[in-house]
């Protein structure tokens, strides 16, 4: 299975500054079909997961242009531009280019 | 709007059965798979498995083989995942999820 590493595993920031979180995959993420499958997932404290970016820098309905996704192959990347208090929260990358699908770690996003 | 919207919280006896219900609004169902996810408590995502509600086709995360079984109703537009031999080590908030929105998630609790 694809093994999936991020860091930080925390991340304290300032208030209106930027925030940037890396993920590394244990093999290429690109599909058969040419498509790269890393989603990014926001997860605010007692709520669900939900859906921030697909396929390396798609924003989801919905999701503030604060946050970029980028990267390739194995070495991704999510950024928060200005940090604010609703961002507060725990962050996983998923890739869903092979079964079984797989997340890392999570990391803390916490304001100083 | 896309919904899931899951069955209520479960506490259940070591070495029986769970069965957690989703059912799904805002799309139709056949057209996208709907995926289970295991969080235990404080800690991170585990993907269990999912179903191709167009056809009933499954597949399952080696973890879980054998212990879950995934299926889905199109008639109420609701998926299911039952868990079967719980142990502690269950505990946990099992959620559903599309490839973009996730249900609220459903707390099971396994103790003696």
């Amino acid at each position: 299975e694809i093994v999936m590493t991020q860091a930080p595993l925390s991340s304290p920031v300032t208030l209106g500054q930027p925030a940037s979180i890396s993920c590394r995959s244990s093999q290429s993420l690109v599909h058969s079909d040419g498509d790269t499958y890393l989603n990014w997932l926001q997860q605010r404290p007692g709520q669900p997961p939900r859906l921030l970016i697909y396929k390396i820098s798609n924003r989801f309905s919905g999701v503030p242009d604060r946050f970029s996704g980028s990267g390739a192959g194995t070495d991704f990347t999510l950024k928060i531009s200005r940090v604010e208090a609703e961002d507060v929260g725990v962050y996983y990358c998923m890739q869903t280019t092979q079964f079984p699908r797989t997340f890392g770690q999570g990391t803390k996003v916490e304001i100083k | 709007e896309v919904q899931l919207e899951q069955s209520g919280a479960e506490v259940k006896k070591p070495g029986t059965t769970v069965k957690i219900s989703c059912k799904v609004s805002g799309y139709t169902f056949t057209d996208y798979y709907v995926h289970w996810v295991q969080q235990a408590p404080g800690k991170g995502l585990e993907w269990m498995g999912l179903i191709d509600p167009a056809d009933g086709e499954t597949i399952y995360a080696e973890k879980f083989q054998g212990r879950v079984t995934i299926t889905a109703d199109t008639s109420t537009d609701t998926a299911y995942m039952e868990l079967t031999g719980l142990t502690s080590h269950d505990t946990a908030v099992y959620y559903c999820a599309t490839d973009g929105p996730w249900g609220q998630g459903t707390l099971v609790t396994v103790s003696s």
